[in-house]
C-alpha cells in the first residue's frame, strides 16, 4: 500500500493538551500533505510541504503545527487551540508537486 | 476561494447497472483531475486520473470525461460489481488538490 506509515491509529487527546501525529514514507516523494476527514465533509487540506524544510497553510491550517526536517518525515500537531480535533486524519505523499497522491492509513483522533 | 462541487452525495444502482458521478469546479487554473475510492475504514486509493490535455480516459470498467471549457468532470462506472460500493472523490487542482465531498456508492444485488 504505498511505504507512508502514519501512527498511532487511534489518539485520544485530553483538555488542552497537543498531540503529534506521525507520518513516515519511504518512497522518497518529495512532497506530503496532511489532510483531515470528517463526515460529509470530505478531506480537507490542512498543511503540505513541496520540498524539505518547507511547508504552506492548506485550507484549515488554524490549530495545527508542523515540521519538515528530513525528506521521509512530515508530523503533524494538534495544538490546544484546535477547538474541535475529533476527526480522520490523513497523511499523503507525492514524487512531487503534481504527481498522483498516495495515502497512510490515518489516524483516528478523539477528545476525552 | 477554490470549490469542487461533487453530485450526487449518495447514489444507489443496481448490480449491473451504470453509475455517473459529476464533479463541478472554480479554479480554471486546474489542470489535474484525480479520483479515489475509499471502502470502509480503509485509505483513499487513486482508481483514475486524467490531465486538462486529454477530454477522456478509460480503463477496463471506469472512465472519466473532463469538460474544461464548462469546468466540470464525471466518474462512469459500467457493469456495476458489489465490490464497487464505496465512498468515491473527485479533485481538482494544479500543484494543490481540492477534494468534492465525496459520494457513497451502493451496488444493490
Amino acid at each position: 500500500d504505498g511505504g507512508i506509515t502514519q501512527s498511532p491509529k487511534y489518539l485520544f487527546r485530553k483538555e488542552g493538551q497537543n498531540v503529534t501525529l506521525s507520518c513516515e514514507q519511504n518512497l522518497n516523494h518529495d512532497a506530503m500533505y496532511w489532510y483531515r476527514q470528517d463526515p460529509g465533509q470530505g478531506l480537507r487540506l490542512i498543511y503540505y510541504s513541496q520540498i524539505v524544510n518547507d511547508f504552506q497553510k492548506g485550507d484549515i491550517a488554524e490549530g495545527y503545527s508542523v515540521s519538515r526536517e528530513k525528506k521521509e518525515s512530515f508530523p503533524l500537531t494538534v495544538t490546544s487551540a484546535q477547538k474541535n480535533p475529533t476527526a480522520f486524519y490523513l497523511c499523503a505523499s507525492s514524487i512531487n508537486d503534481r504527481g498522483i497522491q498516495y495515502f497512510g492509513a490515518g489516524t483516528r483522533l478523539s477528545v476525552l | 476561494g477554490e470549490n469542487v462541487e461533487q453530485h450526487p452525495s449518495t447514489l444507489s444502482v443496481q448490480e449491473g447497472d451504470s453509475a455517473v458521478i459529476k464533479c463541478t469546479y472554480s479554479d480554471s487554473a486546474s489542470n489535474y483531475f484525480p479520483w479515489y475510492k475509499q471502502e470502509l475504514g480503509k485509505r483513499p486509493q487513486l482508481i483514475i486520473d486524467i490531465r486538462s490535455n486529454v477530454g477522456e480516459k478509460k480503463d477496463q470498467r471506469i472512465a472519466v470525461t473532463l469538460n474544461k471549457t464548462a469546468k466540470h468532470f464525471s466518474l462512469h462506472i459500467t457493469e456495476t460489481q458489489p465490490e464497487d460500493s464505496a465512498v468515491y472523490f473527485c479533485a481538482a487542482g494544479d500543484d494543490k488538490i481540492i477534494f468534492g465531498k465525496g459520494t457513497r456508492l451502493h451496488i444493490l444485488p
